[in-house]
């Protein structure tokens, strides 16, 4: 069936250094992918809807220039954190669904769990 | 706008005992309505789904029925395991895909 991976799954940083995490889809192709977050012990939180070929959408109170999300193919959104600071510890969940597919095919990750030191 | 409202936890049950979790929400238009699961360490795991009014979604011996005169999409389970133990979340995705989830239900079931 469709799976969607992240990676890595789990990171550790200084404050103050940027971080990637990547959004794949391994089996079908997306042209939209979303990014969350999920705070312990709260919801899943839309931040953006990464657009392949074009700028992400971001939802109020997201920062774009600290969360740069680059959608560079059809199988691949990649979210950077930049200049992280403590408070950006948190689980970023990914999900994606093929291109023709409604919400009711999407697929969710399984996570990036950040530890900003 | 979109957004669920969800039964606060944490719920703890004995097993064999009767669950439901609440969940309501609003939207514009006609949303697709969700219950996902996420065990311990783990990502979000569909559960059930629901894709119009009247609908009844079910998987695992849990069910929900999407009751729009209502806006509620409940989540029940007759006889609740041991392995039932998971955080729930109802969620709804009405245009474009992305999904709008409820705070999460800790739901912990005792021998």
């Amino acid at each position: 069936g469709a799976v969607v991976s992240q990676h890595p799954s789990r990171v550790i940083c200084k404050s103050g250094t940027s971080v990637k995490i990547e959004c794949r889809s391994l089996d079908f192709q997306a042209t939209t992918m979303f990014w969350y977050r999920q705070f312990p012990k709260q919801s899943l939180m839309l931040m953006a809807t990464s657009n392949e070929g074009s700028k992400a959408t971001y939802e109020q109170g997201v920062e774009k220039d600290k969360f740069l999300i680059n959608h560079a193919s059809l199988t691949l959104s990649t979210l950077t954190v930049t200049s992280a600071h403590p408070e950006d510890s948190s689980f970023y969940i990914c999900s994606a669904g093929p291109y023709w597919a409604g919400a009711e095919t999407q697929y969710f990750g399984p996570g990036t769990r950040l530890l900003v030191l | 706008g979109n957004s669920v409202t969800q039964m606060e936890g944490p719920v703890t049950l004995s097993e064999e005992a009767f669950l439901t979790i609440n969940c309501t929400y609003t939207a514009t238009g006609y949303p697709s309505l969700f219950w996902y699961v996420q065990y311990p360490g783990e990502g979000l795991q569909l559960l059930l789904k629901a894709t119009k009014a009247d609908d009844k979604g079910s998987n695992k011996g849990f069910e929900a029925t999407y009751r729009k005169e209502t806006t509620s999409f409940h989540l029940e389970k007759g006889s609740v395991q041991v392995s039932d133990s998971a955080v729930y979340f109802c969620a709804l995705s009405a245009s474009g895909n992305q999904f709008y989830f409820g705070t999460g239900t800790s739901l912990t079931v005792i021998p």
